[in-house]
This record gives C-alpha cells, sequence and structure tokens, in this order.
C-alpha cells in the first residue's frame, strides 16, 4: 500500500538553526510531492511541491526540498529557522491508485518549535 | 473571495446519531477530499472525489458516507457505525486529481 514516513515527530530548535525534516514515501510510479505546512490556529498551507525538472525545489519561505527518486525521499530543509516557524508540516504524496483515480496520501506530521 | 468553506466549525453530537458535515468550495475544482486529522497520526483519508458523481473510499472510510451531486459540494456523512468519530476533520480540493489541495479550516466534532 502506499504510504509516506515522516521520521521526526518532534524537533525542537533554536532560532538560527538548520533544519531538515524526513519524508520517504513508497510508491514505485510516477508521483507529485508537496509539503504543507500548519501553523498554530490557521488551516493547512501549501509550502512547496515537485511535480518534474529541478529536483531541487523552493518554496515559500526560504523552504526548500529536494527529490531524491533512488531513495523516495522528499526532505525538507531550511538554513535558518525563525521563532514565526513553528508549526506542523505535512509531506504529502499523490500517486495514481486502481481504477486510475489518484489519492493524495500525506505523512503523520512533524511538529517544530523554534525557540527564541 | 474564492475558497473552501467548511461548517460548523464546531459540532457535538451525542452517540447514536448521524451527523453531516458541510463543505463547499467556489475554485472551480474537479476534486475534492476528505480527511481526519488526530493528533501524531496526521491526516488519514476518508473519501475522495474526482468528478461529479463519482468518489472513491479513502484508507479510513468505514463509517462514513459522502456524495458529490454538485461539483462545488462535498458532504461528509458520519454514521453511527463510526466507532470514534470524534475527531477534527478536514475537506480539501484541487483543479485535478494530481494537483495541490487547497484546505478549509476544518471542522471539529466531538461526540458524547
Amino acid at each position: 500500500a502506499q504510504s509516506v514516513s515522516q521520521h521526526n515527530h518532534h524537533v525542537i530548535l533554536s532560532e538560527a538553526a538548520s533544519l531538515e525534516l524526513g519524508c520517504n514515501y513508497s510508491y514505485g510510479g510516477t508521483v507529485n510531492l508537496f509539503w504543507y505546512v500548519q501553523y498554530p490556529g490557521q488551516h493547512l498551507q501549501l509550502l512547496l511541491k515537485y511535480f518534474s525538472g529541478d529536483p531541487l525545489v523552493k518554496g515559500i519561505k526560504g523552504f526548500e526540498a529536494e527529490f531524491i527518486k533512488s531513495k523516495f525521499s522528499f526532505n525538507l530543509r531550511k538554513p535558518s529557522v525563525q521563532w514565526s516557524d513553528t508549526a506542523e508540516y505535512f509531506c504529502a504524496v499523490n500517486a495514481g491508485s486502481s481504477g486510475g483515480y489518484n489519492k493524495l496520501i500525506f505523512g503523520a506530521g512533524t511538529r517544530l518549535a523554534v525557540h527564541p | 473571495d474564492g475558497g473552501i468553506t467548511q461548517s460548523p466549525k464546531y459540532l457535538f453530537r451525542k452517540e447514536g446519531q448521524n451527523v453531516t458535515l458541510s463543505c463547499e468550495q467556489n475554485l472551480n475544482h474537479d476534486a475534492m477530499y476528505w480527511y481526519r486529522q488526530d493528533p501524531g497520526q496526521g491526516l488519514r483519508l476518508i473519501y475522495y472525489s474526482q468528478i461529479v458523481n463519482d468518489f472513491q473510499k479513502g484508507d479510513i472510510a468505514e463509517g462514513y458516507s459522502v456524495s458529490r451531486e454538485k461539483k462545488e459540494s462535498f458532504p461528509l456523512t458520519v454514521t453511527s457505525a463510526q466507532k470514534n468519530p470524534t475527531a477534527f476533520y478536514l475537506c480539501a480540493s484541487s483543479i485535478t486529481g494530481r494537483a495541490e489541495a487547497f484546505f478549509g479550516q476544518g471542522t471539529r466534532l466531538t461526540v458524547v
């Protein structure tokens, strides 16, 4: 079955530290990959996406992610986090399923807390 | 403003009662989704629809039902068969089944 794994459930960082959140998926075909962010009390927002082309994609607020096909990974990175990055981050994969339908599957999420 | 509207924001029901959560979008999106969000489990797919009058079960469809009679609307019914219905429910839509999804604000359902 298709699945998305996020390795870290809770991450605590100080401001200016670098961030890398892991995401692996299990699906052998063509996939579209996403990172979403949920700030406290707000709805889910798209951070960045990968459909094709350059495997290093840049998103909003200085975030980037790298698609490594051989590792089935799509890790999220930011060189220097800010207190305002405190949020929950979700990796998601959109892949084909039986009958030609496309399912959007999410990981369990990583809760990031950034201390001033 | 274009967007996805879920109503109500908070919903309380007695155990054994069916309840319907509303989801409306004016983005002209073909695909719509229902997810359930529980702490530590991320978003789990309940049902999804890529076109009017067609929908598919997601990973946790038992105890839920949906309809897609109009492009704009994708209501979710939580039936009495759902063993643990208290949760935060999120509706989403996307232009096509492969594009990024846009989310509503969610409905927090509490069954007492």
